[in-house]
């Protein structure tokens, strides 16, 4: 079965940094680009970064650019987003996600993990 | 970048009914727009992508249409586990872009 768990998140104040982990399995993850996509509280899906299959390709959404990093260890199946700078709305259940179409594609993500809450503030 | 619009933002309907959803790009967007449903709790499952093609498992009632900067998700016939949040997405080009939703409830 593929499926993807996240961890990682939890409380942190303003300005601090945290880093989400997204373990995969059932499928060859090198094989597929992967993504992580956000959702506030109450609010809709706010897509924040992708990455290609080998990890050489990264993108940002303007929101987050700068101060999160997508990364990906392929050895170890996992996905990574390190996140710094936080703010209050950064606030959200962050999903880890793989992409339906392969190494490069950055088209629909199937499935999502069951996501991780990330709270900022004092 | 490519905004999303979906109509309606919120829709009540029976069990039985057909329900029809639009999504509008602020400009095109070809083939690259996928329909992902979501209930309360949980993460959102993909049941359209490419405009029409249904995801491995989802029920052939829901079907997806259109071309351009138009398309729309259709239930043809409402079931009870169909009461959700859809939301329309594209990836024609970065930012990967959401509608804002559409949560379908029950008469």
């Amino acid at each position: 079965e593929v499926q993807q768990v996240e961890s990682g998140g939890g409380l942190v104040q303003p300005g601090g940094s945290l880093r989400l982990s997204c373990s995969a399995s059932g499928f060859t993850f090198s094989n597929f680009a992967m993504g992580w996509v956000r959702q506030a509280p109450g609010k809709g899906l706010e897509w924040v970064s992708s990455i290609s299959g080998s990890g050489d390709r990264t993108y940002y959404a303007d929101s987050v650019k700068g101060r999160f990093t997508i990364s990906r260890d392929n050895s170890k199946n996992t996905l990574y987003l390190q996140m710094n700078s936080l703010r209050a709305e950064d606030t959200a259940v962050y999903y880890c996600a793989k992409d339906l179409c392969g190494a490069s594609c950055y088209a629909w993500f199937d499935p999502w993990g069951l996501g991780i809450l990330v709270t900022v503030s004092s | 970048d490519i905004q999303m619009t979906q109509s309606p933002s919120s829709v009540s309907a029976s069990v039985g009914d057909r329900v029809t959803i639009t999504c509008r790009a602020s400009r095109g967007v070809n083939n690259w727009l996928a329909w992902y449903q979501q209930k309360p709790g949980k993460a959102p499952k993909l049941l359209i992508y490419s405009v029409s093609r249904l995801q491995s498992g989802v029920p052939s009632r829901f079907s997806g249409s259109g071309s351009g900067t138009d398309f729309t998700l259709t239930i043809s016939s409402l079931q009870p586990e169909d009461f959700a949040t859809y939301y329309c997405q594209q990836a024609n080009s970065f930012p990967i872009t959401f509608g804002q939703g559409t949560r379908l409830e029950i008469k």
